[in-house]
């Protein structure tokens, strides 16, 4: 069964919304996850690292104040990309690592949010 | 710092045909090497994973090998189907972090 749970799948809203994503971890406690952003035919860009009971880390280039993290339980962060415009149309994904000093180990991804602003 | 090179899309194939998408990487230590692969409209799965030099990691049919003389961690099947088609990525883990690759289509058609 799916270990990380991604909710919404779809999102479609206007203009200057405010949307949230939400990222669980289903089948064990999570201190970090990453949320990526993924353009048409292109690959993944790590947007962030969500930490639990901390300031998320952002990658260069990302606008902290337009992409709020919040990572306040063991298995819940959640993304809400503020004041939405249509450039912020994407495919975002969350994943969650196998845990610190297990790189070898694969993370688990979320199905992803398809974020359409009209 | 480490990057993943991966060769470019869309591949496309007749089922049953022999498919090689080539990755290469470049990395400091001892980085474990992953191939996923993402459907239309989903998310990313796991498809196989080597962990250290000459581990061959398969899955499905697919299979890659981690070639550190090369850097190199290949991804081939003998034989494709129609539900193989999608995007498959290579990916590099060095930390907690993933490098993925540009990502190369893969349309197989009957």
């Amino acid at each position: 069964g799916a270990v990380v749970s991604q909710h919404p799948s779809w999102v479609i809203c206007k203009s200057g919304t405010s949307v949230k994503i939400e990222c669980r971890s289903l089948d064990f406690q999570a201190t970090t996850m990453f949320w990526y952003r993924q353009f048409p035919k292109q690959s993944l860009m790590l947007m962030a690292t969500s930490n639990e009971g901390s300031k998320a880390t952002y990658e260069q280039g990302v606008e902290k104040d337009k992409f709020l993290i919040n990572h306040a339980s063991l298995t819940l962060s959640t993304l809400t990309v503020t004041s939405a415009h249509p450039e912020d149309s994407s495919f975002y994904i969350c994943s969650v690592p196998p845990g610190t000093g297990l790189s070898n180990q694969p993370q688990h991804f979320g199905d992803g949010t398809r974020l359409s602003i009209l | 710092g480490d990057s993943v090179t991966q060769m470019e899309g869309p591949v496309t194939l007749s089922e049953e045909a022999f498919l090689t998408i080539n990755c290469t990487y470049t990395a400091t230590g001892y980085p474990s090497l992953f191939w996923y692969v993402q459907y239309p409209g989903e998310g990313l799965q796991l498809l196989l994973k080597a962990t250290k030099a000459d581990d061959k990691g398969s899955n499905k049919g697919f299979e890659a090998t981690y070639r550190k003389e090369t850097t190199s961690f290949h991804l081939e099947k003998g034989s494709v189907q129609v539900s193989d088609s999608a995007v498959y990525f290579c990916a590099l883990g060095n930390t907690d972090k993933l490098i993925f690759g540009t990502g190369t289509r893969l349309q197989v058609f009957p």
